[in-house]
Protein backbone atom coordinates (compact mmCIF):
# COMPACT_ATOMS: atom_id res chain seq x y z
CA UNK A 1 0.00 0.00 0.00
CA UNK A 2 1.01 3.32 -0.92
CA UNK A 3 1.61 5.00 2.61
CA UNK A 4 0.65 8.91 2.57
CA UNK A 5 2.27 10.61 5.90
CA UNK A 6 1.00 14.01 6.58
CA UNK A 7 2.69 16.70 8.95
CA UNK A 8 1.97 18.33 11.61
CA UNK A 9 -0.57 15.93 13.02
CA UNK A 10 -2.17 19.50 14.27
CA UNK A 11 -1.06 22.74 14.31
CA UNK A 12 -2.96 26.05 16.05
CA UNK A 13 -2.63 29.21 14.34
CA UNK A 14 -4.00 33.15 14.58
CA UNK A 15 -6.83 34.45 12.08
CA UNK A 16 -4.60 36.14 8.91
CA UNK A 17 -1.78 33.76 9.14
CA UNK A 18 0.06 31.46 6.19
CA UNK A 19 -0.55 27.76 7.21
CA UNK A 20 1.22 25.28 5.62
CA UNK A 21 0.48 20.99 5.49
CA UNK A 22 2.70 18.55 3.79
CA UNK A 23 2.00 15.26 2.75
CA UNK A 24 4.57 12.29 1.70
CA UNK A 25 3.60 9.29 -0.04
CA UNK A 26 5.98 6.26 0.85
CA UNK A 27 5.73 5.55 -3.47
CA UNK A 28 5.35 8.12 -6.62
CA UNK A 29 2.36 9.40 -6.69
CA UNK A 30 2.80 11.85 -9.73
CA UNK A 31 0.30 14.46 -9.41
CA UNK A 32 -2.57 12.01 -7.93
CA UNK A 33 -3.45 14.07 -4.75
CA UNK A 34 -6.37 15.03 -3.70
CA UNK A 35 -7.02 17.43 -0.24
CA UNK A 36 -10.12 17.56 1.85
CA UNK A 37 -11.59 19.39 4.72
CA UNK A 38 -13.65 17.90 6.71
CA UNK A 39 -15.63 19.79 9.68
CA UNK A 40 -16.81 17.63 13.13
CA UNK A 41 -19.89 15.85 12.25
CA UNK A 42 -19.62 16.42 8.55
CA UNK A 43 -19.11 14.34 5.17
CA UNK A 44 -15.14 15.27 4.02
CA UNK A 45 -15.36 18.15 1.21
CA UNK A 46 -12.70 18.29 -2.02
CA UNK A 47 -10.58 21.07 -1.68
CA UNK A 48 -7.81 20.21 -3.99
CA UNK A 49 -7.42 17.44 -6.80
CA UNK A 50 -4.54 16.46 -8.88
CA UNK A 51 -2.54 18.09 -6.63
CA UNK A 52 -2.65 21.74 -7.63
CA UNK A 53 -6.31 22.35 -9.01
CA UNK A 54 -8.95 24.56 -6.90
CA UNK A 55 -12.24 22.71 -6.80
CA UNK A 56 -15.21 24.58 -7.98
CA UNK A 57 -16.90 26.73 -5.46
CA UNK A 58 -13.49 26.91 -3.05
CA UNK A 59 -11.95 29.94 -1.72
CA UNK A 60 -8.53 30.67 -3.81
CA UNK A 61 -7.10 31.25 -0.23
CA UNK A 62 -6.89 27.70 -0.57
CA UNK A 63 -3.53 26.21 -3.05
CA UNK A 64 -1.77 22.97 -3.35
CA UNK A 65 1.44 21.92 -4.95
CA UNK A 66 4.09 19.32 -5.55
CA UNK A 67 4.31 15.76 -7.53
CA UNK A 68 6.51 12.55 -7.19
CA UNK A 69 6.18 12.01 -3.36
CA UNK A 70 6.11 15.46 -1.60
CA UNK A 71 3.03 17.99 -1.51
CA UNK A 72 2.41 20.68 0.23
CA UNK A 73 -1.59 22.41 1.47
CA UNK A 74 -1.48 26.31 2.01
CA UNK A 75 -4.09 28.13 3.13
CA UNK A 76 -2.83 31.77 2.08
CA UNK A 77 -4.66 33.38 5.29
CA UNK A 78 -6.66 31.82 7.72
CA UNK A 79 -9.87 32.12 8.38
CA UNK A 80 -12.27 31.13 11.64
CA UNK A 81 -14.28 28.95 9.41
CA UNK A 82 -11.21 26.88 8.56
CA UNK A 83 -11.36 25.02 11.82
CA UNK A 84 -11.73 21.63 10.74
CA UNK A 85 -9.20 18.18 10.08
CA UNK A 86 -7.83 18.41 6.58
CA UNK A 87 -6.80 15.23 4.91
CA UNK A 88 -4.38 14.22 1.70
CA UNK A 89 -5.80 11.22 -0.61
CA UNK A 90 -3.67 9.35 -3.37
CA UNK A 91 -5.16 7.92 -6.49
CA UNK A 92 -2.46 6.56 -7.90
CA UNK A 93 -3.13 2.97 -7.32
CA UNK A 94 -5.32 0.91 -5.02
CA UNK A 95 -5.72 0.66 -2.06
CA UNK A 96 -6.85 4.43 -2.29
CA UNK A 97 -5.23 5.45 0.99
CA UNK A 98 -5.56 8.83 2.87
CA UNK A 99 -3.34 10.51 5.53
CA UNK A 100 -3.72 10.44 8.83
CA UNK A 101 -4.92 13.50 8.95
CA UNK A 102 -3.98 17.17 10.41
CA UNK A 103 -5.91 19.15 12.49
CA UNK A 104 -6.51 22.78 12.70
CA UNK A 105 -7.11 25.48 15.67
CA UNK A 106 -7.55 29.13 15.98
CA UNK A 107 -4.71 30.49 18.65
CA UNK B 1 -28.95 18.92 -7.75
CA UNK B 2 -26.48 16.09 -7.80
CA UNK B 3 -26.89 14.36 -4.71
CA UNK B 4 -26.13 10.78 -2.41
CA UNK B 5 -28.48 10.47 0.32
CA UNK B 6 -27.95 7.68 2.74
CA UNK B 7 -29.82 5.37 4.79
CA UNK B 8 -30.30 5.70 8.65
CA UNK B 9 -28.76 5.13 11.81
CA UNK B 10 -28.06 1.55 12.60
CA UNK B 11 -27.79 -0.14 16.05
CA UNK B 12 -27.00 -3.56 15.90
CA UNK B 13 -25.50 -6.56 18.25
CA UNK B 14 -22.28 -8.66 17.65
CA UNK B 15 -23.52 -11.05 14.83
CA UNK B 16 -26.18 -9.52 13.22
CA UNK B 17 -26.40 -8.74 9.57
CA UNK B 18 -26.61 -5.15 8.23
CA UNK B 19 -27.10 -3.72 4.80
CA UNK B 20 -26.87 0.73 4.31
CA UNK B 21 -27.70 1.97 1.41
CA UNK B 22 -26.63 5.29 -0.96
CA UNK B 23 -29.22 6.54 -2.95
CA UNK B 24 -27.97 8.73 -5.93
CA UNK B 25 -29.69 11.56 -7.84
CA UNK B 26 -28.80 14.23 -10.26
CA UNK B 27 -26.54 12.24 -12.28
CA UNK B 28 -26.02 8.87 -14.42
CA UNK B 29 -25.20 6.64 -11.66
CA UNK B 30 -24.06 3.64 -14.35
CA UNK B 31 -21.43 6.03 -14.93
CA UNK B 32 -19.48 6.67 -11.88
CA UNK B 33 -17.84 4.34 -9.50
CA UNK B 34 -19.34 4.69 -5.64
CA UNK B 35 -17.00 4.77 -2.93
CA UNK B 36 -17.36 3.89 0.79
CA UNK B 37 -15.42 5.28 3.35
CA UNK B 38 -15.26 4.36 6.89
CA UNK B 39 -14.20 6.91 10.18
CA UNK B 40 -14.34 5.36 12.96
CA UNK B 41 -14.48 7.58 16.04
CA UNK B 42 -12.18 10.01 16.67
CA UNK B 43 -9.79 8.59 13.72
CA UNK B 44 -9.09 9.32 9.70
CA UNK B 45 -10.61 8.37 6.89
CA UNK B 46 -10.15 4.90 5.21
CA UNK B 47 -11.15 3.36 2.18
CA UNK B 48 -13.33 0.24 1.88
CA UNK B 49 -13.41 -0.07 -1.84
CA UNK B 50 -15.53 1.29 -4.85
CA UNK B 51 -18.40 -0.61 -7.31
CA UNK B 52 -19.25 0.57 -11.14
CA UNK B 53 -23.08 0.15 -11.50
CA UNK B 54 -22.39 -0.29 -15.02
CA UNK B 55 -21.30 -3.40 -15.00
CA UNK B 56 -21.01 -4.25 -11.18
CA UNK B 57 -17.13 -3.97 -11.29
CA UNK B 58 -15.99 -4.56 -7.71
CA UNK B 59 -12.41 -3.35 -6.00
CA UNK B 60 -12.30 -3.70 -2.31
CA UNK B 61 -9.31 -2.64 0.05
CA UNK B 62 -7.20 -5.45 1.36
CA UNK B 63 -8.44 -4.37 4.73
CA UNK B 64 -11.63 -5.03 4.19
CA UNK B 65 -11.61 -7.72 1.87
CA UNK B 66 -14.19 -10.46 2.32
CA UNK B 67 -15.39 -8.78 5.84
CA UNK B 68 -18.32 -6.52 3.58
CA UNK B 69 -20.01 -6.96 0.52
CA UNK B 70 -20.62 -3.60 -2.20
CA UNK B 71 -23.65 -4.21 -4.29
CA UNK B 72 -25.40 -1.64 -6.68
CA UNK B 73 -29.05 -1.89 -7.82
CA UNK B 74 -29.23 0.23 -11.43
CA UNK B 75 -33.02 0.59 -11.04
CA UNK B 76 -32.92 2.50 -8.35
CA UNK B 77 -29.57 3.85 -8.65
CA UNK B 78 -28.71 2.85 -5.14
CA UNK B 79 -25.35 1.35 -3.78
CA UNK B 80 -25.70 -0.65 -0.66
CA UNK B 81 -22.60 -1.55 1.39
CA UNK B 82 -23.48 -5.49 3.75
CA UNK B 83 -22.10 -7.22 6.79
CA UNK B 84 -23.03 -10.69 7.44
CA UNK B 85 -21.89 -10.95 10.39
CA UNK B 86 -21.07 -7.37 12.21
CA UNK B 87 -18.28 -7.42 14.78
CA UNK B 88 -17.89 -4.36 17.75
CA UNK B 89 -15.12 -3.02 15.61
CA UNK B 90 -17.32 -2.23 12.41
CA UNK B 91 -18.62 0.54 14.93
CA UNK B 92 -18.00 3.79 12.26
CA UNK B 93 -19.50 6.34 10.15
CA UNK B 94 -19.62 5.27 7.00
CA UNK B 95 -20.02 7.44 3.77
CA UNK B 96 -20.44 6.92 0.36
CA UNK B 97 -18.76 9.26 -2.11
CA UNK B 98 -18.31 9.65 -5.67
CA UNK B 99 -15.46 10.76 -8.00
CA UNK B 100 -15.50 14.34 -10.35
CA UNK B 101 -15.51 12.58 -13.34
CA UNK B 102 -17.23 9.57 -15.23
CA UNK B 103 -15.32 5.89 -14.86
CA UNK B 104 -12.66 7.81 -12.68
CA UNK B 105 -11.15 7.37 -9.62
CA UNK B 106 -10.28 11.44 -8.83
CA UNK B 107 -11.06 13.45 -6.15
CA UNK B 108 -14.09 12.35 -4.65
CA UNK B 109 -15.94 16.01 -5.26
CA UNK B 110 -19.67 14.53 -3.89
CA UNK B 111 -20.60 12.43 -0.43
CA UNK B 112 -23.49 11.13 1.16
CA UNK B 113 -24.13 12.47 4.74
CA UNK B 114 -22.89 9.19 5.94
CA UNK B 115 -24.78 6.53 8.36
CA UNK B 116 -23.57 5.95 11.79
CA UNK B 117 -23.11 1.95 12.56
CA UNK B 118 -22.72 0.95 16.32
CA UNK B 119 -22.45 -2.41 17.30
CA UNK B 120 -22.66 -3.72 20.76
CA UNK B 121 -23.74 -6.15 22.89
Amino acid sequence: DNQMTQSPSSLSASVGDRVTITCQASQDISNFLNWYQQKPGKAPQLLIYEASYLETGVPSRFSGSGSGTHFTFTISSLQPEDVATYYCQQYENLPLTFGQGTRLEIK
Amino acid sequence: EVQLVQSGAEVKKPGESLKISCKASGFSFTNYWIAWVRQVPGKGLEWMGFIYPGDSDTRYSPSFQGQVTLSADKSISTAYLQWSSLKASDTAMYFCARPKSPAGIDGFSVWGPGTVVTVSS
